[in-house]
């Protein structure tokens, strides 16, 4: 099955700098690729998605880049801001399979 | 957009007591539901996968005896914890797929906690 590995585990970063978690998948039929936030007790939120057929994708600050070769997949948060604090977690699936996850990291944004 | 509802929010229980949480799809139709199981600072962990008027599929691991899903509707999956123990103490979350479509929605979780 598809494995998803997600690094780094934690990430700080200052208020308005950037933060880049990646995240690498093992299933090369795998074309679904999207990221949830996550805080304290809530539900994960979807907060952007990719499909096999595109390199990238930007909603505002935050952007996702899929390199279907080296199968790996990023989620970029520019201009960070204390509220993107979270854990965030990457995922990947194939067709109508399961959503497989990565571990998770936690982004702490330093005011 | 689409809503999963998930109920109860949150449940104490006694030890070897049972407890029924419940995902409704408000308006889509879910034909595969997904349950999740998450511990404290870590990932989602795939319980099982329920499709629609068929038998769940269980991840290694999980027991199906102890882990009782129903998906009788397109609206409505079940799990229910039997004979509740306090290492089942865990946030409990399911995922319903809406048909046709990769999207993917999260219920709002339930905290389980065995005294």
């Amino acid at each position: 099955g598809e494995n998803v590995e997600q690094h780094p585990s934690t990430l700080s970063v200052q208020e308005g700098d950037s933060a880049v978690i990646k995240c690498t998948y093992s299933d090369s039929a795998s074309n679904y690729f999207p990221w949830y936030k996550q805080e304290l007790g809530k539900r994960p939120q979807l907060i952007i998605d990719i499909r096999s057929n595109v390199g990238e994708k930007k909603d505002q600050r935050i952007a996702v880049t899929l390199n279907k070769t080296a199968k790996h997949f990023s989620l970029h948060i520019t201009e960070t801001q204390p509220e993107d604090s979270a854990v965030y977690f990457c995922a990947a699936s194939h067709g109508n399979n399961r959503l497989a996850f990565g571990k998770g990291n936690q982004v702490v944004v330093i005011p | 957009g689409a809503v999963v509802s998930q109920h109860p929010s949150w449940v104490i229980c006694k030890s070897g007591t049972s407890v029924k949480i419940e995902c409704r799809s408000l308006d889509f139709q879910a034909t595969t539901m997904f349950w999740y199981r998450q511990f404290p600072k870590q990932s989602l962990m795939l319980m099982a996968t329920s499709n629609e008027g068929s038998k769940a599929t269980y991840e290694q691991g999980v027991e199906k005896d102890k882990f009782l899903i129903n998906h009788a509707s397109l609206t409505l999956s079940t799990l229910t914890v039997t004979s509740a123990h306090p290492e089942d103490s865990s946030f409990y979350i399911c995922s319903a797929q809406d048909r046709g479509l990769y999207g993917y929605t999260f219920g709002s979780g339930t905290r389980l906690t065995v005294v």
